[in-house]
């Protein structure tokens, strides 16, 4: 299984403030797609973003955004206008792109909003 | 159109007793894929299932651990004679289709607590 590696346990943001979430991945492969999840307290598993290896262009939705850096296998995650709904546990996945279907995930980011 | 549905939300087991976790896919969903998340860990693979079929167990434990996925009715993630390390959060998450490359469904998780 690939390893996915989130190297910030704990990050806090001002409310309306920019907060950016490190993700980095170990892989050999060069068609995969990769993933950011937000689990609130409620448990659920809510898909923020993705990105597929073979597209340049950052994915972008509302607020959330990413950095995507193929060869230095980065994929940040950006929060703008940060809000109190905001507050949650990120997870950074991988999912190979030839015949797979497991998800890698890395251990989480817990990100704390100030009002 | 429900999502992944997931019962019961909290199981509480003593050593030694069986606990079944059920998760109903969302409609026309026939892709069921298990997971683990252990306290302060991203969730790891367990099982990906289709209907009668079990596709890929490599990430279950060869012992105590079982799942189905029958003709009619949720999937079903049984654990028999539960000991303190089962104690985690399962998740469910389901997908049209094996590939899954627009990030799976998941549902809300079942917490079993062995006491």
């Amino acid at each position: 299984a690939q390893t996915v590696t989130q190297s910030q346990p704990e990050m806090s943001v001002q409310e309306a403030e920019t907060v950016t979430l490190s993700c980095t991945y170990d892989t050999s492969e060069s068609d995969y797609y990769l993933f950011w999840y937000k689990q609130p307290p409620s448990r659920q598993m809510i898909l923020v973003i993705r990105q597929e290896a073979y597209k340049q262009q950052n994915a972008t939705e509302n607020r959330f955004s990413v950095n995507f850096q193929k060869a230095a296998k980065s994929f940040s995650l950006k929060i703008s206008d940060s809000q109190l709904g905001d507050a949650a546990m990120y997870f950074c996945a991988y999912r190979s792109g030839v015949n797979d279907y497991k998800l890698s995930f890395g251990a989480g980011t817990t990100v704390t909003v100030r009002a | 159109n429900a999502g992944v549905m997931q019962n019961p939300r909290h199981l509480v087991r003593r050593r030694g007793q069986e606990a079944r976790l059920r998760c109903s896919p969302m409609k026309g969903h026939s892709h069921v894929y298990w997971y683990r998340q252990l306290p302060e860990e991203g969730l790891k693979f367990m099982v990906y299932l289709q209907k009668e079929n079990i596709i890929d167990e490599s990430g279950m434990p060869k012992e105590r651990f079982s799942a189905e996925f029958p003709k009619e009715g949720p999937s079903i993630l049984r654990i028999q004679q539960v000991v303190r390390g089962d104690s985690a959060a399962y998740f469910c998450a389901s997908s049209p289709t094996e590939q899954g490359i627009y990030g799976y469904t998941f549902g809300s998780g079942t917490r079993l607590t062995v006491v």
